[in-house]
């Protein structure tokens, strides 16, 4: 089956560096995604990567290893608004996009 | 541009009643999506459709059926509502499937009484 691991919550303090993790097993794999989502609010696209490496957009970067299955969404310079949930998601051969069942953040002052 | 829209935003239904969710988009996108999100469960995928006219089963695609008639619409029917299907629907678009950059509608909260 497919399926997609993050960790549930994550805890960091305002202003430091917080790094979520997610590994993932699907029928084929064309590209690791990340989104936030506030309470109450819809998805919003962050980052994506198709190829191995580190893409960084802002205070946001993604990892990915695809021969690991395994990438990583890095936040730097914590801010309070930057507390919400976050998902990997992958395209499958099929072209469904999977979803993870989201890291909620919490950010301490 | 309005982006990606959804109606209803909230609905209450009996059990057994029916209903269909619209989602239109104006970004000309050829692939949409409609997905459900229960607490802790993350986003499931219901259906999709790769283009006009097409569809295909997601995830979780039992009690929905769904139809792409138009390109800048997809419309979610549930033909006899469950009270498991108490979720919040979100609909997405997205350019086309070699992009993940899926654009997300502001959701519709459903009630099954």
């Amino acid at each position: 089956g497919q399926s997609l691991e993050q960790p549930s919550e994550v805890t960091a303090v305002e202003g430091a560096i917080v790094q979520i993790n997610c590994t993932y097993q699907t029928s084929g794999f064309y590209g690791l995604s990340w989104y936030q989502q506030h309470d109450g609010g819809a998805p919003t696209f962050l980052s994506y990567n198709g190829l191995d490496g580190l893409e960084e957009t802002g205070r946001f970067s993604s990892f990915l290893s695809r021969s690991d299955s395994y990438g990583y969404l890095l936040l730097q310079e914590l801010q309070m608004k930057d507390s919400a949930s976050y998902f990997c998601a992958v395209r499958d051969r099929d072209d469904k996009i999977i979803f993870g069942k989201g890291t909620r953040l919490h950010i301490l002052p | 541009n309005a982006g990606v829209t959804q109606t209803p935003k909230f609905r209450v239904l009996k059990t057994g009643q029916s209903m269909t969710l619209l989602c239109a988009q104006d970004m000309n996108h050829e692939y949409m999506y409609w997905y459900r999100q229960d607490p802790g469960m993350g986003l499931r995928l219901i259906h999709y459709s790769v283009g006009e006219g097409t569809t295909a089963k997601g995830e979780v695609p039992d009690g929905y059926n769904v139809s792409r008639l138009k390109k800048q619409n997809f419309l979610l029917g549930l033909e006899s509502a469950a009270p498991s299907q108490t979720s919040v629907y979100f609909c997405a678009s997205s350019r086309t499937g070699r992009y993940n950059t899926q654009y997300f509608g502001p959701g519709t909260r459903l009630t099954v009484l």
